[in-house]
């Protein structure tokens, strides 16, 4: 168990919906990562929070947006969905002063 | 730009035997960590092995060890006596330690156990 928690786990929806997944770092971490892996590719960096300030921006979608909150959990909000934001989207967080990063079991979408 | 390489998309080795797997970074910082994590069929990412650049000493994680050639910006992975839970996706993947701290991560390379 990393101490990463995300939901939902799974989550089926049709195209043009709306769906929002959520992720709890590791206590103490500061720094939440959302990543994009879609089958058997490797993974896509989306975005970067620091203490709920956008840190970098990697290849995140107009129609994706995160956020992380006072609390530290992050939510990533994806819009408009399409056929290939089918994937296995992950959270992590880190500790800057480790460098190790810590992932979540991911939540699998479904895009129908 | 900072960029991770691993050019073998598939490996496979025999149980018990010896498999090193390879991976290039290219940098300007002189400051970073290097990593190499596993994910087993059931997709969870797990770190095996961690590497400080400032340090020469290679690091070993029982059955796993690294060879870290910094001027060459080299960091391949060995495996010592495989074994079937092995096989995975690696990533190889790089950080700074200053800066925005954004993880690079490798294409990957699926590891096959043969018994």
């Amino acid at each position: 168990d990393s101490g990463v928690t995300q939901t939902p786990k799974h989550l089926i929806t049709a195209t043009g919906q709306r769906v929002t997944l959520r992720c709890s770092p590791r206590s103490g971490d500061l720094s939440v990562y959302w990543y994009q892996q879609s089958l058997d590719q490797g993974l896509q960096f989306l975005i970067q929070y620091y203490n709920g300030e956008e840190r970098a921006k990697g290849n995140i979608l107009e129609r994706f947006s995160a956020q992380q909150f006072p609390d530290l959990h992050s939510e990533l909000n994806l819009s408009s969905l399409e056929l290939g934001d089918s994937a296995l989207y992950f959270c992590a967080s880190s500790r800057d002063g480790t460098g190790e990063l810590f992932f979540g079991e991911g939540s699998r979408l479904t895009v129908l | 730009a900072q960029t991770v390489t691993q050019s073998q998309p598939e490996m496979s080795v025999q149980e018990a035997e010896t498999v090193t797997l390879s991976c290039t970074y290219d940098t300007s910082e002189s400051d970073y960590y290097l990593f190499w994590y596993k994910q087993p069929p059931s997709r969870q990412m797990i770190l095996v092995i961690r590497q400080e650049a400032y340090k020469q000493q290679n690091a070993t994680e029982n059955r796993f060890s690294v060879n870290f050639q910094k001027a060459a910006k080299s960091f391949s992975l060995k495996i010592s006596d495989s074994q079937l839970g092995d096989a995975a996706m690696y990533f190889c993947a790089y950080r700074p330690v200053r800066g925005t701290y954004k993880y690079i991560f490798g294409t990957g390379t699926r590891l096959k156990v043969l018994a």
